[in-house]
């Protein structure tokens, strides 16, 4: 069936630093796919999406590319910041099917 | 409503008793899914209506397990006989509609902590 693979964190930089959290993917056909955040204390927030090969998503200064050819939709970030401490999920949908999700990262920024 | 919205935020029971967990959509959102989330890992699909189907259940873990959605819109999540395996959050979310519209993300709530002691 449809899975993602994340990078294990948990993942520490210093403010400013650049991030990046890969995902790799699973999948028949061509899924959509996510990047969605918990801050903590909070519920589920969608962060990003693309829905076909080649497409980027962005939001917040973060970016993320479907790449078909290698499976990956691995978000970036140029300068983080404290306030963007959480844990992120990479996700996909294929079809018809409901949302697949990652294990999540978790990200600490240090002042 | 502005967001998805659970009740109740936290629920603590004692191992073998019967629970309810309540999710209120977002207005007008036809699709509405239930997730569980224990520690440390990503949200895993339980069940998703649409309308008032159940429309693919194939995440329960048994049958103990079970969901409603009387009217399309409120649906409840029903855990009998609950075991202290099934501590975790739950965690409901909607979105417009299902099928044609895959590239919809969903919206979720804040989730029900369930601690089965």
């Amino acid at each position: 069936g449809d899975s993602v693979t994340q990078m294990e964190g948990p993942v520490t930089l210093s403010e400013e630093a650049f991030l990046t959290i890969n995902c790799t993917y699973t999948a028949t056909g061509y899924p959509s796919l996510f990047w969605y955040v918990q801050y903590p204390g909070e519920g589920l927030q969608l962060l990003l999406k693309a829905t076909k090969a080649d497409d980027k998503g962005s939001n917040k200064g973060f970016e993320a590319t479907y790449r078909k050819e290698t499976t990956s939709f691995h978000l970036e970030k140029g300068s983080v910041q404290v306030s963007d401490s959480a844990v992120y999920f990479c996700a996909l949908r294929g079809g018809n099917t409901p949302l697949v999700f990652g294990k999540g990262t978790r990200l600490s920024v240090i002042a | 409503g502005a967001g998805v919205s659970q009740t109740p935020s936290n629920k603590v029971t004692e191992k073998g008793k019967y629970v309810e967990l309540r999710c209120d959509p977002i207005s007008g959102h036809t699709a509405l899914y239930w997730y569980r989330q224990s520690l440390g890992q990503g949200p895993e699909f339980l069940i998703y209506f649409q309308g008032t189907g159940a429309a693919d259940d194939s995440g329960l873990p048994n049958d103990r397990f079970f969901a409603v959605r009387p009217e399309g819109s409120v649906s409840t999540l029903k855990i009998q006989r609950t075991e202290r395996g099934d501590s975790a959050v739950y965690l409901c979310a909607s979105s417009p509609y299902s099928g044609q519209g895959r590239d919809y993300g969903y919206t979720f709530g804040s989730g029900t902590r369930l601690t089965v002691v």
